[in-house]
């Protein structure tokens, strides 16, 4: 069975630091991979997503990742966070099933 | 508006009963999904189902049933089977199927709290 790992378990930082969230997988083979963000009080949400092409994708608020095949990454990235970033970020794999997700960061971004 | 609806929002339940959780979609999408999340473990897999009729188990399916009847309905039930129930579990649904061409952008419901008294 694939498993995805996040690193960071919970990360603080100062409003305009640089973000980057780690996630690895173990799947071999051709995979789709998201971030998917969880703020408080809320539904988890679509980040962003890689199916293929460019492995440098953009989501929504800043955000972006990059897929390195040859090390099975897929980590998160954001130049300046804000204080609204606080949230929980969950990697996720699909290898051809459903979602295989990692056990999620906890972003506080203090003011 | 088109979403996910998880009922009850919260739950609670003495040791040794069965409880449903429903999970009721309006988007016309195929695909459904029952998540469990504990803290420090992310969202793990319960059961899921690509087609009415038809279901899958997930990573974690010991003590959990499920029914696919009607597309836009996914109920889960936790029974006195489920050593550890207490959780938050997550409902979602995809347009597509899965498999290696599909998407798998997940839709979530906002979760049903059960707590095991």
């Amino acid at each position: 069975a694939q498993s995805v790992s996040q690193h960071n378990h919970h990360v603080i930082l100062s409003e305009a630091a640089s973000l980057e969230l780690g996630c690895n997988y173990s799947y071999g083979g051709t995979v789709n991979l998201f971030w998917y963000v969880q703020y408080p009080g809320q539904h988890l949400q679509l980040l962003l997503k890689y199916f293929s092409g460019d492995p440098l994708v953009k989501g929504i608020k800043g955000f972006e990742a990059e897929f390195i095949k040859s090390k099975f990454s897929f980590n998160l990235r954001k130049p300046s966070v804000q204080w609204s970033d606080t949230a929980e970020y969950f990697c996720a794999v699909n290898s051809g099933r459903a979602l295989t997700f990692g056990s999620g960061t906890r972003l506080q971004v203090q003011p | 508006d088109g979403g996910i609806t998880q009922s009850p929002k919260y739950l609670f339940r003495k040791e040794g009963q069965n409880v449903t959780l429903s999970c009721e979609q309006n988007l016309n999408h195929d695909a459904m999904y029952w998540y469990r999340q504990d803290p420090g473990q992310g969202l793990r897999l319960i059961y899921y189902s690509q087609i009415v009729n038809d279901f899958q188990k997930g990573d974690i399916a010991e003590g959990y049933s499920v029914s696919r009847e009607k597309k836009e309905s996914f109920p889960l039930t936790v029974t006195s089977a489920q050593k550890n129930p207490t959780a938050f579990y997550l409902c979602a649904s995809s347009i597509d199927r899965g498999g290696t061409s599909g998407a798998n952008v997940l839709t979530f419901g906002a979760g049903s709290r059960l707590t095991v008294l």
